[in-house]
């Protein structure tokens, strides 16, 4: 199984500000994933992030609030954009394996304050 | 589009006795299943899953799970629980390259 590690492991921000989290992988893997986990409640999909193309991304999050990069195949970047307490959460990026699990990352937790 | 239900949202069980998590998932064919483990403060880590073959799959830290077509299921089950098994467990289905997760149970163990 991949290894994944993400930084920061949490922050503390104001509301109107940007956070970059950066995801990375010990492997070289094609596809990377970003969930967001809203306290107390399960995962929902962010986005599918491609190296060398655009993110796909879920019915209600949008490219212009949740950015993602994926320079290569071991990297990638999720910004969460003009923060509220809403965006208050812990974001978890993840790899896919070879029978269609997925590996996760630490997480991200984001307080907005 | 497929889905999963954990029905139960908290368990409380005793240290030493059996455990039962129920899943049920709604997809048109046999998807690929899986459970998730999360310990307080961390990520996710994979207990088990089942893409085909025998259907009473074995998993780590002595979880296993049973696939039941006739009742579209995926309960997981562990004779004797222990204290650090308190955690958040997810199950979870891939049909297509997307991974749905269901609600989570929450599972606290007492002494």
């Amino acid at each position: 199984s991949a290894v994944i590690s993400q930084k920061p492991s949490r922050d503390i921000c104001q509301r109107g500000t940007s956070l970059t989290i950066q995801c990375q992988v010990d492997s070289q893997v094609t596809m990377m994933f970003w969930y967001r986990q809203q306290p107390g409640q399960s995962l929902t999909l962010i986005a599918t992030a491609n190296q060398g193309s655009e993110a796909t991304y879920e019915s209600g999050f949008v490219i212009d609030k949740f950015p993602i990069s994926r320079p290569n195949l071991t990297f990638s970047t999720l910004t969460v954009s003009n923060m509220s307490p809403e965006d208050s959460s812990i974001y978890l990026c993840s790899v896919e394996g070879l029978t269609y699990e997925q590996y996760f990352g630490p997480g991200t937790r984001l307080t907005v304050t | 589009a497929q889905s999963v239900t954990q029905p139960d949202i908290h368990i409380t069980v005793s240290e030493g006795a059996s455990l039962e998590l129920r899943c049920n998932y709604s997809y048109g064919a046999t998807p690929y299943l899986f459970w998730y483990v999360q310990s307080p403060g961390q990520g996710l880590q994979l207990l088990l899953k089942y893409f085909s073959g025998d259907t009473l799959v074995q998993g780590i830290k002595g979880f296993e799970a049973e696939f039941k077509r006739s009742q579209s299921s995926f309960n997981l089950r562990k004779p004797s629980v222990h204290w650090s098994d308190a955690a958040e467990y997810f199950c979870a289905v891939n049909a297509g390259n997307m991974l749905t997760f269901g609600g989570g149970t929450r599972l606290m163990v007492k002494p």
